[in-house]
């Protein structure tokens, strides 16, 4: 079946511009996470989502990132007034639940603020 | 806090021998999860094997085995019979609670003919 998808692949934009990223998981894969992945460095979480429960945004660096879930299927992580400082590529990733059920990750999207 | 350590920047191996990757890792929860990723120059994540920390034996999977060593805090991952399409970046990673993964900062495999 199909794997996690993100769109765009790629993203330049300008410091300041607000930027919304995409990812559509697995389907019937109950749990949403969204992590950032700074080169050369491992990945960092930002924020969870798990059916209709509340997310859990502790990962969230500053106000400026947000992210919903719609229908418990796709999610939208948007960043607000871009710094360079958050040029990253961030990855989505989709479990089925549980405590150890593995996480599939999609490709990434790469930002690069300019 | 849990935190994962991998002290292994970089790692060459020859073609068709078995290589460790190194992990230790440091949590006071006596119930957790350790996973091991593989991450070509693609980019994308892909899981290669868990070992839960109330497992018994060491988790294998096809060419990849976990050496989990409980008391040592330790869970390397050993690679057998290493092929050219192994050349990535792997990062062990730890359950944190029951949400998310904590990731160390990844070693980069390089396997030569």
């Amino acid at each position: 079946g199909a794997g996690v998808s993100q769109s765009p692949s790629n993203k330049v934009t300008e410091k300041g511009k607000d930027v919304e990223l995409r990812c559509d998981p697995i389907s019937g894969h109950t749990a949403l996470y969204w992590y950032r992945q700074s080169l050369g460095q491992g990945l960092e979480f930002l924020i969870y989502f798990q059916g209709n429960s509340a997310p859990d945004k502790s990962g969230l660096p500053s106000d400026r990132f947000s992210a919903e879930r719609t229908g418990g299927s796709v999610s939208t992580l948007t960043i607000q007034r871009t710094q360079q400082e958050d040029s990253a590529v961030y990855l989505c990733a989709s479990s089925s639940g549980g405590v150890f059920y593995e996480q599939y990750f999609g490709p990434g999207t790469r930002l690069t603020v300019t | 806090a849990q935190k994962i350590t991998q002290t292994q920047p970089g790692m060459f191996v020859q073609e068709k021998e078995a290589v460790t990757l190194d992990c230790t890792y440091d949590t006071s929860d006596q119930s957790y999860g350790l996973f091991w990723y593989k991450q070509p120059s693609s980019g994308e994540m892909i899981f290669l094997i868990y070992q839960g920390s109330y497992d018994e034996q060491n988790a294998t999977e096809g060419r990849y085995s976990l050496n989990f060593q409980k008391a040592r805090k330790s869970a390397n991952l050993v690679i057998s019979a290493s092929q050219l399409g192994d050349s990535a970046m792997y990062f062990c990673a730890m359950r944190e609670g029951r949400v998310k993964l904590i990731f160390g900062t990844g070693t980069r495999l390089q396997v030569f003919p």
